[in-house]
């Protein structure tokens, strides 16, 4: 079963602007992470924030997390066109890592 | 340089026959995964191993088969049992169970014909 869900499904935006999007998850967890994957290929690490943190930052990257909401948010700043894939959340609820369905992001130049 | 390698990237099988899908790493790593991805899905855990000689069922085990004899290993058969096996198959590996970082394979498509 799934534990993150992803919202939007689907977002279109132009180069240069912020994109956002959003993790729910239901249950507890150490951490959670977010992918990158790009059409046809594997997923590839972006970062991962611990149950204790509430703010992560890597370059243009920022995740924030709400244990008490059971939600995070990932932050894509000035985007350019190759940021163009679909993002994924995962959680770790000390059983296994579980993805969510994905935000599939277009970057248009 | 470090990394894991799936192979074939891609296969296409008949109905009825078994298939296996291979998954190399050189990162030292002990904990291996393999997950199923389907059109506009997330991932899907089919089978995930700790240590060698030793693999636990995921969420959708069913019609698939593994195993670990070494640690850089962990092939995954998909038997006729599968009844929809067409799909992105992803091998990851973490360097423990559930502590951090997942690194992926380029991932293998199955098509059934």
């Amino acid at each position: 079963s799934q534990q993150g869900e992803e919202d939007p499904q689907a977002l279109s935006i132009q180069e240069g602007e912020n994109a956002t999007m959003n993790c729910s998850y239901k249950t507890s967890i150490n951490n959670l992470q977010w992918y990158r994957q790009n059409s046809g290929r594997g997923l590839v690490h972006l970062i991962l924030i611990r149950s204790n943190e509430r703010e992560k930052h890597s370059g243009r990257l920022r995740v924030t997390l709400d244990t008490s909401k059971k939600s995070s948010s990932l932050l894509i700043t000035a985007s350019r066109a190759a940021d163009t894939a679909s993002y994924f959340c995962a959680t770790d609820d000390n059983n296994d890592m579980r993805f969510g369905a994905g935000t599939r992001l277009t970057v248009k130049p | 340089d470090g990394g894991i390698t799936q192979s074939p990237k891609y296969l296409f099988r008949k109905e009825g026959q078994n298939v296996t899908l291979s998954c190399e790493q050189n990162l030292n790593h002990d904990a291996m995964y393999w997950y199923r991805q389907d059109p506009g899905q997330g991932l899907r855990l089919i089978y995930y191993s700790q240590i060698v000689n030793d693999f636990q069922k995921g969420d959708i085990a069913e019609g698939y088969s593994v195993s670990r004899e070494k640690k850089e290993s962990f092939p995954l058969t998909v038997t006729s049992a599968q009844k929809n096996p067409t799909a992105f198959y992803l091998c990851a590996s973490s360097s423990h169970r559930n502590t951090g970082e997942l690194f992926f394979g380029e991932g293998s498509r199955l098509t059934v014909l």
